[in-house]
């Protein structure tokens, strides 16, 4: 398994336009995490996956972001008519949930590289 | 609502320091307590995971400690090398039914000078 991998990694957009980022966690993991950082701050959370539910959902998550995540693998985070204001890095973690896989660490997030964006 | 600071927000110390980081957190009802790396431009890499029962946790030449009636962690870095150059973040995971988000702080720049 090569880790949690995101694309694209960068993308520059005209305000207005939809972006989509995609995220592949580790093939056990069950749980997956969006976060949003801008530069000098931590990350922000988005929302939360367990398999196929979105079970947790931030303010922050207006109507113009959704994220999927259709058969409880890979997870994709859309942003239609986007604004300067959501330049940021998109980031992307996987966990595995207690129990789920004896012998490997729960709850631990692994992190992918992340997605910039930039909007003109 | 659960709010995470790290202080101080950058440290430059000389290479084979010891050094210690501090993060608090406003409400003790934590499941657990995540320390992670960051490098410039790249994603987060774990460190040490503290659960809300634990006291502290080693890996190597770090060392996190947790005292969660003072909302307090810190991560103790023994003989920093350049290469332990990053910002460091903590994370806390809320004890709260139905949120697994992990809040975090805003981190502390640390440069190892050789």
């Amino acid at each position: 398994d090569t880790g949690v991998s995101q694309n694209p990694r960068h993308k520059i957009t005209k305000r207005g336009q939809n972006v989509t980022f995609r995220c592949d966690p580790i093939s056990e993991h069950n749980r997956l995490y969006w976060y949003r950082q801008t530069l000098g701050q931590g990350p922000e959370f988005l929302t939360y996956f367990q398999n196929e539910a979105q079970l947790e959902k931030s303010r922050l998550l207006s109507d113009r972001f959704s994220a999927e995540r259709p058969k409880g693998s890979f997870s994709t985070l859309e942003i239609q008519r986007t604004e300067q204001g959501d330049s940021a890095m998109y980031l992307c973690a996987s966990s595995l949930e207690e129990g789920r896989l004896a012998g490997e660490p729960a709850n631990v997030l692994t992190f992918g590289a992340g997605s910039r964006l930039t909007v003109l | 609502k659960q709010e995470v600071t790290q202080i101080p927000a950058a440290l430059s110390v000389p290479e084979g320091e010891n050094l210690v980081l501090n993060c608090s957190f406003t409400d003790s009802a934590i499941y657990n307590l995540q320390w992670f790396r960051q490098d410039p431009g790249k994603g987060l890499t774990s460190l040490l995971l503290i659960q809300s029962s634990q006291r502290e946790q080693t890996s190597g030449r770090l060392n996190a400690s947790l005292d969660k009636s003072s909302g307090r962690s810190t991560l103790y870095i023994a003989a920093s090398q350049p290469g332990d150059s990053a910002t460091y973040l903590c994370a806390v995971r809320p004890l709260r039914t139905g949120t697994y988000k992990y809040i975090f702080g805003t981190g502390t720049r640390l440069k190892v000078l050789a």
